[in-house]
């Protein structure tokens, strides 16, 4: 059964950087594409990008250009999202998120169990 | 555009039916027959109820069902039950090949 396990919560300082980590299984990890999606306390989804597992093509929100990096190494069957310049608004829980039915992104078949990130002086 | 556009709220009795709205423009929902919609309990993940505007995946009850029209989606929950309760998010494809969500209802079961 397809599986993504994402690595735990994080407590960052303002300027600082994370990377969360979410390694998948139960499938071909290069055949489907992988996205990130953020949820701010109390606040809704908010779709950050994706990435081709198959050939590491990424799209990003136009909220997140220039902060946000989302990689992946595939002898690992692993994704990674890393965001910069963090602020205490980043505070949210990140989910990982397996696109459906291949490299469409039209909709998000299985989730990760999501990593809490906190960002605080 | 930063989010699809859903009622912050709905609620029903046991056993009524409620409908949920997704209202975005010609570059999203209306332009694609890529509106999916997720449930969400608190403090779990999201799981996916509808994709491709109208189909459910396998295992999701069949009292969930849903619609377009134009540039509104719609979920419809029949013989609503108890474990209906919960935050409903309707998401689109768009036309710059991103993914937009909605800004959540959160349904109450009275």
């Amino acid at each position: 059964q397809v599986q993504l396990v994402q690595s735990g919560a994080e407590v960052k300082k303002p300027g600082a950087s994370v990377k969360v980590s979410c390694k998948a299984s139960g499938y071909t990890f290069t055949r489907y594409s992988m996205h990130w999606v953020r949820q701010a306390p109390g606040q809704r989804l908010e779709w950050m990008g994706w990435i081709n597992a198959g050939n590491g093509d990424t799209k990003y929100s136009q909220k997140f250009q220039g902060r946000v990096t989302i990689t992946r190494d595939t002898s690992a069957n692993t994704a990674y999202m890393d965001l910069s310049s963090l602020r205490s608004e980043d505070t949210a829980v990140y989910y990982c998120a397996r696109d459906r039915r291949g490299y469409t992104g039209y909709d998000l078949g299985y989730w990760g169990q999501g990593t809490l990130v906190t960002v605080s002086s | 555009q930063s989010a699809l556009t859903q009622p912050a709220s709905v609620s029903g009795s046991p056993g009524q039916s409620i409908t949920i709205s997704c209202t975005g423009t010609s570059r999203d929902v209306g332009g694609y027959n890529y509106v999916s919609w997720y449930q969400q309990h608190p403090g779990k993940a999201p799981k996916l109820m509808i994709y491709d505007v109208i189909n459910r995946p396998s295992g999701v009850s069949n009292r969930f069902s849903a619609s377009k029209s134009g540039n509104t989606a719609s979920l419809t929950i029949s013989g609503l039950q108890a474990e209906d309760e919960a935050d409903y998010y309707c998401s689109s494809h768009t036309s710059t090949s991103t993914v937009i969500f909605g800004g959540g209802t959160k349904l109450t079961v009275l």
